[in-house]
């Protein structure tokens, strides 16, 4: 099943160290998603992209936020000077279209955890 | 802020059917009616999805009535594997908006 995967599973890092994620969508799929989730929380919207263009960002994607999709397959999300507030868990989602309400398949993310 | 409202969990036992309604009051004309499934750990899976009337699919109905202000999942004879967060979502042509969802849990 090659579905969306995300690279690392969990990462561990002291409050300023900067980390990237990566996602790799399912290969077809033309738009890809960034979430976050906190604890209890449903999925917050973080940005996306349609091929490798950034079409919107959330005011959550601070300066220190920053995504990428050189190529329009493979995304990179890095966050440089990491706060306590940035743990939780990173989501990548695909899907096939120009319309959010395509299903959108998630991956199961990288969990982030801030010393 | 979410677009849609839903009870906060519920509880359940083996074998029933289980309703999880969604209120949204706002919806656009042009929004469609999603809902997700999350186990713990795990990014969301989709489980269906309607724009009005009623939709089924191997896993779950949707009931979406004329008004479309408010929808039901419907999950027919639920298990211990059910036991997951539900969330009901309306989109159209911009970004999926979450809420908080709904946490079922299934008892034997």
């Amino acid at each position: 099943d090659t579905g969306v995967s995300q690279d690392p599973r969990h990462k561990i890092t002291k409050r300023g160290q900067n980390v990237t994620f990566r996602c790799d969508p399912i290969s077809e799929h033309n738009r890809l998603y960034w979430y976050r989730q906190t604890l209890g929380q449903g999925p917050e919207f973080l940005t996306y992209f349609q091929n490798e263009a950034q079409l919107e960002k959330s005011r959550l994607l601070s300066d220190r936020f920053s995504a990428e999709r050189p190529k329009g397959s493979f995304s990179t999300l890095e966050i440089q000077r990491t706060e306590q507030g940035d743990s939780a868990m990173y989501l990548c989602a695909s899907s096939l279209g120009d319309r959010a309400n395509q299903p959108q398949h998630f991956g199961d993310g990288t969990r982030l955890s801030i010393l | 802020l979410a677009k849609t409202t839903q009870p906060i969990s519920m509880d359940s036992y083996e074998g029933q059917e289980v309703n999880i309604t969604c209120s949204h009051n706002n919806i656009a004309t042009n929004d469609y009616i999603t809902w997700y499934q999350q186990f713990p750990s795990q990014g969301p899976r989709f489980i269906i999805q309607g724009y009005k009337t009623k939709v089924t699919n191997e896993v779950a109905s949707l009931f979406i009535p004329a008004d479309r202000k408010s929808s039901t999942l419907s999950l027919p004879r639920v298990s211990l594997s059910d036991t997951a967060v539900y969330y009901c979502l309306v989109a159209w042509g911009g970004k999926l908006i979450f809420g908080q969802g709904t946490e079922l849990s299934v008892k034997p």
